[in-house]
C-alpha cells in the first residue's frame, strides 16, 4: 500500500505558467521529500520539508505541508520546458530510507 | 565522483534464466537499496542494506536475493527470472541523519523477461 499519492497523475502546461502538484499521505510522518525523475533516469532529490515546517522554498520551487490534512503541495513557478519530468513525493515515518515510501508520481509536461 | 552507478543498463532474459545486477556507490554511504519501478506503481522497495554484510527484505522481496560483501557494492540477483519481473530497477544509497535520509539514485537497469 502506498503512503503518498500524487494528484494529478498528469499535468500539461505552457512554458511560463505555474505547475502545482499535490501529495496526500495516510500516517504520521517525520518529513516529506519531493523527487524529480527525467525520462529514463533515476530520481533526483529536490527538497525536504520537516513535519514541523509549513512552507519551504528552493529557487523556483515552493513546498507546503499541512499535517492536519496529511497533504503537501509542490509549486513550480515560471515553468520551463526543461521542467518536463515526473515528480514524486516520498514520506518518511522514521529515520532510515527503508521507511521511505514513494508515491506513484505526477507526470508534468511543459510545452515550449 | 560518479555517485551511484548500475550495470548493466539494459538486459533481456528468457524465463528461467538468472542474472545479477550490480550497484556501486562512491559516497561512502552506509545504506543501500534496490527498488523496482512499474508503470503507475511508483517505486517499490525490494531489499535494502544498512551496512556491509547486512541485508533485509523490503516490500516486494520474493524472487530476488541480494548481497553486500563490500560497503560500496550492492548486488541484486534473480535466480530464475519470470515475466512478472520485467521492470526498471533502481539502486539508491544514503547516509541517514537524525533528521533526514535523502537517497541518491542510479540511472536504472531496464530488464525484460520473455
Amino acid at each position: 500500500s502506498q503512503q503518498g499519492e500524487e494528484d494529478p497523475q498528469a499535468l500539461s502546461i505552457q512554458e511560463g505558467e505555474n505547475a502545482t502538484m499535490n501529495c496526500s499521505y495516510k500516517t504520521s510522518i517525520n518529513n516529506l521529500q519531493w523527487y524529480r525523475q527525467n525520462s529514463g533516469r533515476g530520481l533526483v532529490h529536490l527538497i525536504l520539508i520537516r513535519s514541523n515546517e509549513r512552507e519551504k522554498h528552493s529557487g523556483r520551487l515552493r513546498v507546503t505541508l499541512d499535517t492536519s490534512k496529511k497533504s503537501s503541495s509542490l509549486l513550480i513557478t515560471a515553468s520551463r520546458a526543461a521542467d518536463t519530468a515526473s515528480y514524486f513525493c516520498a514520506t518518511d515515518a522514521g529515520t532510515g530510507g527503508f521507511k521511505t515510501i514513494f508515491g506513484a508520481g505526477t507526470r508534468l509536461f511543459v510545452k515550449a | 565522483n560518479a555517485g551511484v552507478t548500475q550495470t548493466p543498463k539494459f538486459r533481456v532474459l528468457k524465463t528461467g534464466q538468472s542474472m545479477t545486477l550490480l550497484c556501486a556507490q562512491d559516497m561512502n554511504h552506509e545504506y543501500m537499496y534496490w527498488y523496482r519501478q512499474d508503470p503507475g506503481m511508483g517505486l517499490r522497495l525490494i531489499h535494502y542494506s544498512v551496512g556491509e554484510g547486512t541485508t533485509a527484505k523490503g516490500e516486494v522481496p520474493d524472487g530476488y536475493n541480494v548481497s553486500r560483501l563490500k560497503k560500496q557494492n550492492f548486488l541484486l540477483g534473480l535466480e530464475s527470472a519470470a515475466p512478472s519481473q520485467t521492470s526498471v530497477y533502481f539502486c539508491a544509497s544514503s547516509s541517514p541523519t537524525a533528521i533526514t535520509d535523502t537517497q541518491y539514485f542510479g540511472p536504472g537497469t531496464r530488464l525484460t523477461v520473455l
